[in-house]
């Protein structure tokens, strides 16, 4: 049973233009949501991220947009450039006092930003 | 400024040997993890670990093995190699302070044939 699903396998975005990926979840109980981007040979490195309480955060030219009512979040890249072309992965926690991140990763959308 | 550092890189396993992929981490973290990621999917939880000498399982431990004996080291034991382990191997750690993200090393390729 996939709780975080990333339905789109790949995006293809011209060069300034805006990227949307992205993510839905089925598990209610999910409160704390992050996107990860990933280069090939390299483990994942950490994009941004958005707790339940919040509906949107922003960081530069990425914006994370939560909509709990539909249980699904989008990635925004705005404007997309040549080294944003990856991988790109949502995943989600439940998150507990003193106890540890145990992260539900979606398959990945292959972002390609193209000239 | 090394972060975590997973070794080997490649490795091809017979089936039925055994092997143990390290990881080490220099940012003193108190939480790692162990994933694995298949072709076209996502990451998943084999092992966790919140401190030294404490473990537990997360959703895909069988076939796995881990011990934390220090804060810096978290190997993963893979015994009695199956096709079905050929996957991507990923650590992590995180400091487990309030929504800190967690930090992943670079990956063991594993291939059991």
């Amino acid at each position: 049973d996939q709780q975080v699903k990333q339905n789109s396998p790949s995006l293809s975005v011209q060069e300034g233009r805006i990227s949307i990926l992205n993510c839905d979840y089925t598990n209610s109980m999910f409160d704390y949501f992050l996107w990860y981007k990933k280069y090939p040979a390299e483990g994942p490195t950490f994009l941004i991220s958005i707790s339940s309480i919040k509906d949107k955060n922003e960081d530069g030219r990425f914006t994370v947009f939560l909509n709990k009512s539909a249980k699904h979040l989008s990635l925004h890249i705005v404007p997309s450039q040549p080294g944003d072309s990856a991988v790109y992965f949502c995943a989600a926690s439940v998150e507990g006092a003193g106890t540890a991140s145990k992260l539900t990763f979606g398959t990945g959308t292959r972002l390609q930003v193209t000239l | 400024n090394a972060g975590v550092t997973q070794t080997p890189k490649f490795r091809i396993l017979k089936i039925g040997q055994s092997m143990t992929l390290q990881c080490t981490q220099d940012m003193n973290h108190n939480y790692m993890y162990w994933y694995r990621q298949d072709p076209g999917m996502g990451l998943k939880l084999i092992y966790y670990s919140v401190g030294a000498g404490i473990t537990d399982k997360g959703e895909v431990p069988n076939g796995y093995n881990v011990s934390r004996s220090t804060t810096e080291d978290f190997p993963l034991r893979l015994e009695l190699a199956a096709p079905s382990q050929t996957s991507v191997y990923f650590c992590a750690s995180s400091s487990g302070q309030g929504h800190q993200p967690q930090h992943f090393g670079d990956g063991t390729r594993l291939s059991i044939l």
